[in-house]
């Protein structure tokens, strides 16, 4: 299973970008790279995911480097209510999962 | 709505008395998994299930038990819990389709074992 590599902690000030980055330089040709986030102490929630390609949706945009080795997760206009741990992991065969420290953003007003 | 639920949320026992943690979906999903938090140490997977009657152990496994005799259903049980299994607990499920990984989390259920 590839490791990421996050930061412990960040901070964004109110109506700016937040930009997470991830490494996961081991990262295998099939993988997927994921990003979730979790609340205080309520269940992680899904963000995005994508393979090669950057992708979009409502909540976020995943930027993947061409090689593939590092991601960030752009929050385009963040509020206080995206405080929050943000977890970077890379899809695992088999169905186990591991989730990483991840990184503590916090959202100043 | 589709979702997770696991039962009790909170819940607070003494040393060697058995215990279950209760996880249901209704969202059809063939894979659920439980993970424990604690403090500086993330999730951590204790067990996780690709279907019915299929389990298998994760990072953390001893001192817990599964089983998935229903689709809908993955309890977690503690036959004799001790302190160090005091945490925040986690059920997910997800789709068993391959590329899909979104995984439904329930609430937590924070144990306290004295």
């Amino acid at each position: 299973d590839a490791k990421t590599t996050q930061p412990t902690s960040m901070d964004c000030a109110e109506g700016r970008a937040a930009n997470l980055p991830c490494n996961h330089s081991t990262i295998s040709g099939n993988e997927y790279v994921y990003w979730y986030r979790q609340i205080h102490s309520q269940g992680p929630q899904y963000i995005i995911h994508g393979l090669k390609n950057n992708e979009t949706n409502e909540m976020a945009s995943l930027i993947i480097t061409e090689d593939r080795k590092s991601s960030t997760l752009i929050l385009p206009h963040a509020t206080l209510r995206d405080t929050a741990v943000y977890y970077c992991i890379v899809r695992v065969a088999g169905g186990k999962s591991t989730f990483g420290d991840g990184t503590t953003l916090t959202v100043k007003p | 709505e589709a979702q997770v639920t696991q039962n009790p949320r909170y819940l607070i026992t003494v040393t060697g008395k058995k215990l279950t943690v209760t996880c249901s979906q209704n969202m059809n999903h063939e894979y659920m998994s439980w993970y424990r938090q604690d403090p500086g140490l993330g999730l951590r997977q204790i067990y996780y299930s690709m279907n019915v009657e299929v389990t298998d152990k994760g990072d953390v496994p001893e001192g817990y038990k599964v089983s998935r005799k229903e689709k809908r259903n993955f309890p977690l049980i503690l036959e004799s819990p001790s302190p160090n299994q005091t945490s925040l607990y986690f059920c997910a499920s997800r789709t068993g389709t391959s590329f899909s990984y979104e995984q439904f989390f329930g609430p937590g259920t924070r144990l306290t074992v004295l």
